[in-house]
This record gives structure tokens, sequence and C-alpha cells, in this order.
């Protein structure tokens, strides 16, 4: 079992649509990360969170120290949202880090 | 204030071979993070420098290994490349110690391994 787990792996959703990417995990953490991915590579990170609530833009992320898990929205989903996004923590025990095998997002104008 | 730079771009070796990529920071941070990224795999952790010392290792065979200068500029090094190791290398810079800290990506070296 892979020690982070994202949910869906693909979504497929039209202009508009609020849109929600899950992010679960089994080990003991100190952060976590969002991160966007477009075709060609680039890597941004969105967000890095442990504990509550982030906004930024029409982009929010929630984390559940409790039941290991997080939630990245987008509201009002556009067409240039579409990308992969990738949740990764970063291991309480040794530092280091982990990704999810990400969720591949388009948006349909 | 510039990205995160590698170079080069892309780059086409033989089975056998070595490579080495080379990562600027952004200006004023010291921890520069190696990632590589396979269809397969993901993005899988590679290793981390803060100061010109390895901080962390992630679990790839002792050919692949890095170093960090005193500019903070980093390189990566593979040796023996083998077919598996076609991949995107990543880098990523952060202005603390650890990787518990955003980080900043750069666009990434594309290795292909004929």
């Amino acid at each position: 079992k892979n020690e982070v787990e994202q949910s869906p792996q693909n979504l497929t959703a039209q202009e508009g649509e609020f849109i929600t990417i899950n992010c679960s995990y089994s080990v003991g953490i100190s952060a976590l990360h969002w991160l966007q991915q477009h075709p060609g590579g680039g890597i941004v990170s969105l967000f890095m969170l442990s504990s509550g609530k982030k906004k930024h833009g029409r982009l929010i992320a929630t984390i559940n120290i409790q039941e290991k898990h997080s939630s990245l929205h987008i509201t009002a989903s556009h067409p240039r949202d579409s990308a992969v996004y990738i949740c990764a923590v970063t291991l309480g025990r040794d530092d280091k880090i982990i990704f999810g095998k990400g969720t591949r997002l388009h948006i349909l104008p | 204030k510039a990205g995160v730079t590698q170079t080069p771009r892309y780059l086409i070796k033989t089975r056998g071979q070595q490579v080495t990529l080379s990562c600027s920071p952004i200006s004023g941070h010291r921890s520069v993070s190696w990632y590589q990224q396979t269809p397969g795999q993901g993005l899988q952790f590679l290793f981390e420098y803060f100061s010109e010392t390895q901080r962390n290792k992630g679990n790839f065979p002792g050919r692949f290994s890095g170093r960090q200068f005193s500019n903070s500029r980093s390189e990566m090094n593979v040796s023996t490349l083998e077919l598996g190791d076609s991949a995107l290398y990543l880098c990523a810079s952060s202005s603390g110690t650890g990787l518990n800290q955003p980080q900043h990506f750069g666009d990434g070296t594309r290795l292909s391994i004929l």
C-alpha cells in the first residue's frame, strides 16, 4: 500500500465546476504539500500546510491531522486549471519527502 | 528574482556513460533538493543539500550522487547509466533547512538513455 494515496486519479469537469482532490497518508508527517504540474514538466508549489486551512485565490487546501487526510478544492474551475495535482508529505521521522501518484485534472470549456 | 535554473534542459546519453546535471537555486536559498520523475514510479526524492552538506538521501543506489558548492549551486551525478535512468530530473530550492519548507522547483532536465 502506498504511503500517500490520491483520489481520483483522473478527473474531467466542465468549466465553472467546484473541484475536490483528496489525499490520504498513513505516516507521521511534519508538513503536507500540494503541487501543480503542467504539461512540459514545470512544478509549482501551491500550498504547504501542517494544520487547518489555507486559501489562495480560487484554491483552498485543508488538512485533518487526526484523520491523516487533506483536500485541495478549486472553485469556479477554468480550463487553465488543467494540470496534474500532486500531494506530497514530509515525513516526521526522517524529514524525507514522498509523493502521491497525482491527479490528472481536465477542465472542459 | 530569478527562479531555480537547471541545465541542461535535455540530454541524451548511452548506457554505461555518466552524466552531471546542474541546479542554481533562487538567490539566498541554501537548501537544494533533487528528484527523479518517471511515468512508472512518479516523483521520488533523491537527496537534499544544505550549506554544502547532504542532509538527507532517498532510496537510490550509490551511482546517484550530488554535491553543493559554497554559492549553493548544486550538481547531481549519475554514473554507469542504465536504461531505467531515463527520467525528468528536478531540483528545488528553499530558504530554510529541511523539506518542511515551501519548495521552489526548476523546469527540470529530461535525460534519455539510449
